[in-house]
C-alpha cells in the first residue's frame, strides 16, 4: 500500500519570504514522488518530480523539493514567495515496484500575502 | 496537441439516472487514469488503462461505475443509478510509459446529483 500525508491544511507566508509545504509518504518499495499545483478554476498541473539521484530537485516557477529517505519526506520549497504562488498544492507518490497509479495527499492551500 | 480534454465540463443529473463522461488524452500517451475529487480532499484513484487494457480498478468503486477505452484512444466513465454521494469532480489524466512521468490532467467534469 502507498499513502501520502500533508500535515498542514493551510500555509501562510509573506511575499518575498521563503516557503515550505510539507509532505511525508509511505510505500513498500522505492518511491517516485511528485508535486502538483491547482490554481482556482484550473486543472491540476505537474510541478516537479523525484525519480532517483540528487535529493534536491528543481521544477517549474522556481520551486524545488528535497527528498529525504530516512524521514520519508518530500517537502516543497521556494526561496522567495510570490503572491501568484497562492494555490492548492498536492503531493503524490507512486511505488517504483508497483506500476500504475499515484496516490495523492489531501492538499495544502498556500496563501502568499503582499 | 491541446492537452487532455474532458466533456462535459458540468453535469447535473437526477438521482437514479445514468451519466457518461468522456476523456480524450494526449495522443501519444499510453496510460489513462480516472480520479475523483471532492471538496477538501485530494484526487482519489478510480481506475487506469494502459492502451485499451484496464489494468486496475479501485476496490472502493462500486459495480455502478464502469470505464472503457476502446482502441486505446479516448475513454468513457459511466455511472449507473447515480446517488447523491457520487457528486464530485471527475478527473482524467494521461501519461506516457514509464512510471517516472507525471500526469497531465484535464480540467475535469463536475457532477452534481440532485
Amino acid at each position: 500500500a502507498q499513502s501520502v500525508a500533508q500535515p498542514e491544511d493551510q500555509v501562510n507566508v509573506a511575499e518575498g519570504n521563503p516557503l515550505t509545504v510539507k509532505c511525508t509518504y509511505s510505500v513498500s518499495g522505492n518511491p517516485y514522488l511528485f508535486w502538483y499545483v491547482q490554481y482556482p478554476n484550473r486543472g491540476l498541473q505537474f510541478l516537479l518530480k523525484y525519480i532517483t539521484g540528487d535529493n534536491l530537485v528543481k521544477g517549474s516557477y522556481g520551486f524545488e523539493a528535497e527528498f529525504n529517505k530516512s524521514q520519508t519526506s518530500f517537502h516543497l520549497k521556494k526561496p522567495s514567495a510570490l503572491v501568484s504562488d497562492s494555490a492548492l498544492y498536492f503531493c503524490a507518490v507512486r511505488d517504483m515496484t508497483n506500476a500504475g497509479k499515484s496516490t495523492f495527499g489531501d492538499g495544502t492551500t498556500l496563501t502568499v500575502k503582499p | 496537441d491541446t492537452g487532455v480534454s474532458q466533456n462535459p465540463r458540468h453535469k447535473i443529473t437526477k438521482r437514479g439516472q445514468n451519466v457518461t463522461f468522456r476523456c480524450d488524452p494526449i495522443s501519444e500517451h499510453n496510460r489513462l487514469y480516472w480520479y475523483r475529487q471532492t471538496l477538501g480532499q485530494g484526487p482519489e484513484f478510480l481506475t487506469y488503462f494502459q492502451n485499451e487494457a484496464q489494468l486496475e480498478k479501485s476496490r472502493l468503486l462500486s459495480d455502478r461505475f464502469s470505464a472503457e477505452r476502446p482502441k486505446g484512444s479516448f475513454s468513457t466513465l459511466e455511472i449507473q443509478r447515480t446517488e447523491q454521494g457520487d457528486s464530485a469532480m471527475y478527473l482524467c489524466a494521461s501519461s506516457p510509459i514509464p512510471d517516472s512521468y507525471g500526469y497531465t490532467f484535464g480540467s475535469g467534469t463536475r457532477l452534481t446529483v440532485v
